[in-house]
């Protein structure tokens, strides 16, 4: 079964600094990956997804994602960070045949200082 | 415009009442699901619906029911409920056999068993 770790639960960064969320998943055959973005009170919206192809694929809102097949990795990068980054993000990894099925790390929680 | 709604947003009720939740999706998407989100923001899927048959069903207890009377619309109905149900519930969605495999998040329902 896969499964997905965030080592961080709380990342403090100040504003214009630049930000690397850590995620591993776990499983043993090709991962689609997901980060998903929760803002206070909201629901989740996709931030960015891997499939195939480049490993370092972009997303909304400045992020990109990096994934390394042999660190079992999807760190999250922005080179910039803005205020109104604060929020919960989510790593998620779904698994080719089942891939409807999506298992979501723990989360890591932004705070942005001015 | 909303792409996937929940009603209602907030759910204020007393242990062994039932109740309910519906979600629409104007997606086109044949596919949709529950998930439970604790205290802890843990995220867990519950169930899975395609074009209204159950594909996934996670550890949930009976007292749990969803229904899908068409493609567009996955609700779920709780019985006698418990204090330990108390949490946010999230509906999303996704359309299978396009080899994205995103799924796409309502705004949440916000269950509090008193």
């Amino acid at each position: 079964a896969q499964s997905v770790t965030q080592p961080d639960i709380h990342i403090t960064v100040s504003e214009g600094a630049s930000l690397e969320l850590r995620c591993n998943y776990s499983y043993g055959a090709t991962p689609y990956l997901f980060w998903y973005v929760q803002s206070p009170g909201q629901g989740l919206q996709l931030l960015l997804k891997y499939f195939s192809g480049d490993t370092l694929v972009q997303g909304i809102k400045g992020f990109e994602a990096e994934f390394k097949r042999s660190q079992s990795s999807f760190n999250l990068r922005k080179p910039s960070v803005h205020w109104s980054d604060a929020a919960e993000y989510f790593c998620a990894v779904g698994a080719e045949g089942t891939a409807s099925k999506l298992t979501f790390g723990t989360g890591t929680r932004l705070q942005v200082t001015l | 415009d909303t792409a996937v709604s929940q009603t209602p947003k907030y759910l204020v009720t007393q242990m062994g009442n039932d109740k309910s939740i519906k979600c629409e999706q104007n997606l086109g998407h044949d596919t949709m699901y529950w998930y439970k989100q604790d205290s802890k923001k843990f995220l867990k899927i519950m169930f899975s619906y395609n074009n209204k048959e159950l594909i996934i069903n996670e550890t949930v207890p009976n007292r749990f029911s969803p229904k899908s009377p068409d493609k567009a619309h996955l609700n779920l109905h709780i019985n006698s409920l418990e204090l330990g149900d108390s949490a946010v519930y999230f509906c999303a969605s996704s359309q299978r056999g396009t080899g994205t495999y995103e799924q796409y998040f309502g705004p949440g329902t916000r269950l509090t068993v008193t």
